[in-house]
């Protein structure tokens, strides 16, 4: 079982329209949870944290997270054609003994508003 | 946000040849800064977590003698690619840890460093 899971897409959205992102992790004592954009080209660049269950707003952005069903997403409000990129799932792993202390990310869904 | 930055943003070399790629946080201090690496259509596999003052920790399957990491300062982290070869052609990105409180963390990525081994 992959450790963050997202569809790949692409998901194509009309302009004004809501997007809806999804990914689900495997481990459970995961802590952090981020969502990161990403231009075709460039480095991932951060939209959103959330540490607790429940929403989190930020703009045009809302993060939701469900630790019990190990499910976070992603929603776009008024999506524009600007906002069209993949947008990477980022999990902080629980603490594990001498291992490296960094984000495991999904592969990533690759969003696409229509004009 | 804080910044991050990355040297050089593109480099081609010639296969058995070393490259180092310098990270560096612009206006905040970080203890801790994260390697990773991504190949085309794929997503961000972390390398390695970069310590100040320390060594660096290592994924499983991610050589330490190949991709040395020094940790020089709180702003300035490098990786070496040492005898690059075609298959560590890739698009190399660090990140630096700026802290907020509590539990409150924030990885801000540099802008990248494509490297191509010829």
């Amino acid at each position: 079982q992959k450790e963050v899971e997202q569809n790949s897409g692409p998901l194509s959205v009309p302009e004004g329209a809501i997007a809806s992102l999804n990914c689900t992790y495997s481990d459970r004592v995961s802590q952090s949870f981020f969502w990161y954009r990403q231009y075709s080209g460039k480095s991932p660049e951060l939209i959103m944290s959330i540490y607790s269950n429940g929403d989190k707003e930020d703009g045009r952005f809302t993060a939701q997270l469900n630790k019990a069903s190990q499910y976070v997403s992603l929603l776009i409000r008024d999506s524009q054609p600007s906002d069209s990129a993949t947008y990477l799932c980022a999990v902080k792993r629980g603490p594990r003994r001498g291992g490296a202390d960094g984000l495991t990310f999904g592969k990533g869904t690759h969003l696409i508003i229509q004009p | 946000g804080a910044v991050v930055s990355q040297h050089p943003s593109r480099v081609i070399c010639k296969s058995g040849t070393s490259v180092k790629i310098e990270c560096r946080s612009l206006d905040f201090q970080a203890t801790t800064m994260f390697w990773y690496r991504q190949f085309p259509k794929q997503s961000l596999m972390l390398m390695a977590t970069s310590n100040e003052g320390s060594k660096a920790t290592y994924e499983q399957g991610v050589e330490k003698d190949k991709f040395l990491i020094n940790h020089a300062s709180l702003t300035l982290s490098t990786l070496t690619v040492t005898s690059a070869h075609p298959e560590d052609s890739s698009f190399y990105i660090c990140s630096a840890r700026l802290l907020a409180g509590g539990r409150g963390e924030t990885q801000y990525f540099g802008p990248g460093t494509r490297l191509l081994v010829l």
